[in-house]
């Protein structure tokens, strides 16, 4: 079975903090993504990436940027968290033709 | 870029009777739409998808039907369960090259017993 592990499931800042949120696969895949979920929005795509040290922007990537050092993990940081930034954030590796795996996500609220 | 709509945002359906999920979109070089199922509590996980060389795919009771000049495609889940209840994503892939999915807001779907 895939694994996708994210480094918490709540987590509670206050504004003006960094934030880093940690994703780690067991799968060797190359693709991986950091989306944020709201309701009434969906899922929407802050950043992916498709090798080691690569990265492309999605479609909200303002006030977030990401770090792939190492194949099985993707970091999504909050350089300056702001309360428009509570959300769930959701990884997910696979993508193109192929299932998209998804972590249990990280529940964030910034106070 | 790309627009995914999809409709309803909720809805109820009395246990046993069909429920049917639609999305439009807007990229006519789309040609791959999954459907993702989240739990709650859990991330999203795909159920079924089709792509555009066919135009419906069943496995069950869910089924996914493909209207490419219309631009939709639905899914439907007949004979629902209490367990049908969750949150359901539709999506498509544009074939330019990229990996990424383009998701519709979602919708939630209750099965009342």
């Amino acid at each position: 079975d895939v694994k996708v592990t994210q480094s918490s499931r709540y987590l509670v800042k206050r504004t003006g903090e960094k934030v880093f949120l940690e994703c780690v696969q067991d799968m060797d895949h190359e693709n991986m993504f950091w989306y944020r979920q709201d309701p009434g929005l969906g899922l929407r795509l802050i950043y992916f990436s498709y090798d080691v040290k690569m990265k492309e922007k999605g479609d909200i990537p303002e006030g977030y940027s990401v770090s792939r050092e190492k194949k099985e993990r993707f970091s999504l940081i909050l350089e300056s968290a702001s309360t428009n930034q509570t959300s769930m954030y959701l990884c997910a590796l696979g993508g193109g033709y192929n299932e998209q795996f998804f972590g249990p996500g990280t529940r964030l609220t910034v106070l | 870029g790309e627009n995914v709509e999809q409709h309803p945002s909720t809805l109820s359906v009395q246990e046993g009777d069909s429920a049917v999920i639609k999305c439009t979109y807007s990229d006519s070089a789309s040609n791959y739409f999954p459907w993702y199922k989240q739990e709650l509590g859990k991330g999203p996980q795909l159920i079924i998808d089709i792509r555009s060389n066919v135009g419906e795919k069943k496995d069950q009771r869910i089924a996914v039907t493909l209207n490419k000049t219309a631009k939709h495609f639905s899914l439907h889940i007949t004979e629902t369960q209490p367990e049908d209840s969750a949150v359901y994503f539709c999506a498509d892939l544009s074939n330019f090259g990229n990996e990424k999915l383009t998701f519709g807001t979602g919708t939630r779907l209750t099965i009342i017993p």
